[in-house]
């Protein structure tokens, strides 16, 4: 089972900020959080990982909770083409062969 | 360009006659695996490859079977296809980092309809 929770969908307007939560609550000290993405059948595009810290690149933020519980991806400026379905998945240290995907979230971002 | 490569991308087959599902990285990646995804059920794991000629099985490896004679190459074969295996498939690979995590990358996918 995976072993994240997200909420099945979110709206965001084109322009703002969209931030996609997740829980993680069993997560253990060696696992990273992943960030991926699907856009429609497309083959799924990594975005972001972290394991304690906050994490920034040229696609998104990602925030972790100091307890680890849970995280946050921020896309700061959303546009029409990072409508997608959104996984969060947390991987253990040197095991990145077996991913365990839930259903992630549907993000639809509107004109 | 850093690439999985899938082929064919769309397959249209009958039930019971074999075929093969090629797939190749040109990362020079250690890790590599097959997934499915079916609608509502998510991306699952159907075989996976740690370096050549080590090969496991994921979540769902009924029905199917690898290879890895090469890093590069990583073919999923269904030698009996049924209508059940209609899915659409990916492979992915990925870098093992001592003491770290990296990301995988995936292929664009094959639509598999099995009739």
């Amino acid at each position: 089972d995976a072993k994240t929770t997200q909420p099945p969908s979110m709206d965001c307007a084109e322009g703002r900020a969209a931030n996609l939560p997740c829980n993680h609550s069993t997560i253990s000290g060696n696992e990273y959080v992943y960030w991926y993405r699907q856009i429609h059948s497309q083959g799924p595009q990594y975005i972001i990982h972290g394991l304690k810290n906050n994490e920034t690149n040229e696609m998104a933020s990602l925030i972790i909770t100091e307890d680890r519980k849970s995280s946050t991806l921020i896309l700061p400026h959303a546009t029409l083409r990072d409508t997608a379905v959104y996984y969060c998945i947390v991987q253990p240290m040197d095991s990145n062969y077996q991913l365990i995907w839930g259903a992630g979230t549907k993000l639809i971002i509107k004109p | 360009e850093a690439q999985v490569t899938q082929n064919p991308r769309y397959l249209i087959t009958v039930t019971g006659k074999k075929l093969t599902v090629t797939c190749s990285q040109n990362m020079n990646h250690e890790y590599m695996s097959w997934y499915r995804q079916d609608p509502g059920l998510g991306l699952r794991q159907i075989y996976y490859s740690m370096n050549v000629e080590v090969t496991d099985k994921g979540d769902v490896p009924e029905g199917y079977k690898v290879s890895r004679k090469e890093k590069r190459n990583f073919p999923l074969i269904l030698e009996s296809p049924s209508p059940n295996q209609t899915s659409l498939y990916f492979c992915a690979s990925s870098l093992w980092q001592v003491g770290g995590s990296t990301e995988a990358f995936f292929g664009q996918g094959t639509r598999l309809t099995v009739v």
